[in-house]
């Protein structure tokens, strides 16, 4: 079955550090990758995908995740953190041929201190 | 982007209550879900609807039900609401990119069982 692991629960980082948030899925074929955002007592933005092409991919507010088929990773990551990107950020992989369906990792929180 | 609506946001109820979370969409979107996260863990899905009167239980088994009469409305309904069924829930649609569908999350309900 499909599953997706993040390993951070929790992340404090200084305003303007370098961000890393790690994800690691189990697919057996090509996956759909996700990373969505949670701000408390929002729902869920998406942040950006990855479903082909380019290992590298772009998302909003300067967020950017590169897929690692040989880690079967997919990690976020930012060069310099804002105090407006504390939230609850999940990583999710696409269930079906077309992404119907998402299972989700557990997310990670990040605090970020001025 | 898609319009998804939640109401109400929060919600507290006695046990025995019947209940029912309110969940619309304004993008003519096929597919929609209703999640279920608890503090600290990853969404769960629910119910999923493929379309009118097409409805199926999710991965995590729930006492709710839902009905999709219309595209736009995806109502969730407790018969007797009890404190394990306090929860966040959180609806959500999705779109055919050409490539996957993508989901579009509504703002959730936050559900308090006393």
């Amino acid at each position: 079955a499909q599953s997706v692991t993040q390993p951070d629960i929790h992340i404090t980082v200084s305003e303007g550090a370098s961000l890393e948030l790690r994800c690691n899925y189990s697919y057996g074929a090509t996956p759909y990758l996700f990373w969505y955002v949670q701000s408390p007592g929002q729902g869920l933005q998406l942040l950006l995908k990855y479903f082909s092409g380019d290992t590298l991919v772009q998302g909003i507010k300067g967020f950017e995740a590169e897929f690692k088929r040989s880690q079967s990773s997919f990690n976020l990551r930012k060069p310099s953190v804002h105090w407006s990107d504390a939230a609850e950020y999940f990583c999710a992989v696409g269930v079906t041929g077309t992404a119907s369906k998402l299972t989700f990792g557990t997310g990670t929180r990040l605090q970020v201190t001025l | 982007e898609a319009d998804i609506y939640q109401t109400p946001r929060y919600l507290v109820i006695g046990t025995g209550k019947k209940i029912t979370l309110e969940c619309s969409q304004t993008m003519g979107h096929d597919k929609m879900y209703w999640y279920q996260q608890d503090p600290g863990m990853e969404l769960h899905l629910i119910h999923y609807s493929y379309g009118v009167n097409s409805t199926e239980k999710g991965d995590l088994s729930s006492e709710s039900t839902v009905s999709r009469i219309r595209t736009e409305h995806f109502p969730l309904t407790l018969e007797s609401a009890r404190p394990s069924h306090t929860s966040q829930y959180l609806c959500a649609s999705s779109q055919w990119t050409g490539h996957y569908y993508e989901q579009y999350f509504g703002p959730g309900t936050r559900l308090t069982v006393t």
